[in-house]
């Protein structure tokens, strides 16, 4: 199994201020034949379901803002939040989809 | 716009079977993979399994030996069966599907709902 860490566990951020979040793969999520990273990032506000952000390590789910980005490739993953909201408050997760079984990683609680 | 509804009770006793059903609206069940992830209260989220529309599934290795995914095309509805549960099984179950044709990520997920094993 790829087991998923991320860093840190939480953040406390200013409004405006840049946020990022580490995650590490155990082994690569690179696949070579495509040279795509199989790596999702999620957010997860209280009582409700988690949402897709980002996909392929860096491209944005339609909708979101581009205040979200992310980067990384192989094992090391960032996601950035370039200029923090009220509203991004919350648990964001990565998610490999390289293979089964999927793994997430224990998230990183974003707070102000 | 994809809206998908889990649905079950919300109470299992240990060793009985947690069965759960997903109702997709808004759009066919057909062609995409449907997922069941779960989150115990406070913890992180742990993929359960997978179903193709044509029936074929794919489940976590660390619950194959008791899970069921199945799907209901006419219905637009795909099922979770979960037997021999522990306190351990207690969690929010999500259904969810997989982006484009792709087994996840997840693009669209229902709201959750919440099952407690206990007697």
């Amino acid at each position: 199994d790829i087991v998923m860490t991320q860093s840190p566990d939480s953040l406390a951020v200013s409004l405006g201020e840049r946020a990022t979040i580490n995650c590490k793969s155990s082994q690569s999520v690179l696949y070579s034949s495509n040279n795509m990273n199989y790596l999702a990032w999620y957010q997860q506000k209280p009582r409700q379901p988690p949402k897709l952000l980002i996909f392929w390590a860096s491209t944005r789910e339609s909708g979101v803002p581009d205040r979200f980005s992310g980067s990384g490739s192989g094992t090391d993953f960032t996601l950035t939040i370039s200029s923090l909201q009220a509203e991004d408050v919350a648990v964001y997760y990565c998610q490999q989809y390289y293979s089964v079984p999927f793994n997430f990683g224990p998230g990183t609680k974003v707070e102000i | 716009q994809v809206q998908l509804q889990e649905s079950g009770p919300g109470l299992v006793k240990p060793s009985e079977t947690l069965s759960l059903t997903c109702t997709v609206s808004g759009g066919s069940i057909g062609s995409h993979y449907w997922s069941w992830i779960r989150q115990p209260p406070g913890k992180e989220l742990e993929w359960v399994g997978y179903v193709f529309y044509t029936g074929n599934t794919n489940y976590n290795p660390s619950l194959k030996s008791r899970v069921s995914i199945s799907v209901d095309t006419p219905k637009n509805q795909f099922s979770l069966n979960l037997n021999s549960v522990t306190a351990a099984d207690t969690a929010i179950y999500y259904c969810a599907r997989g982006l484009g044709d792709r087994t996840t990520p997840f693009d669209h997920w229902g709201q959750g709902t919440l099952v407690t094993v206990s007697s």
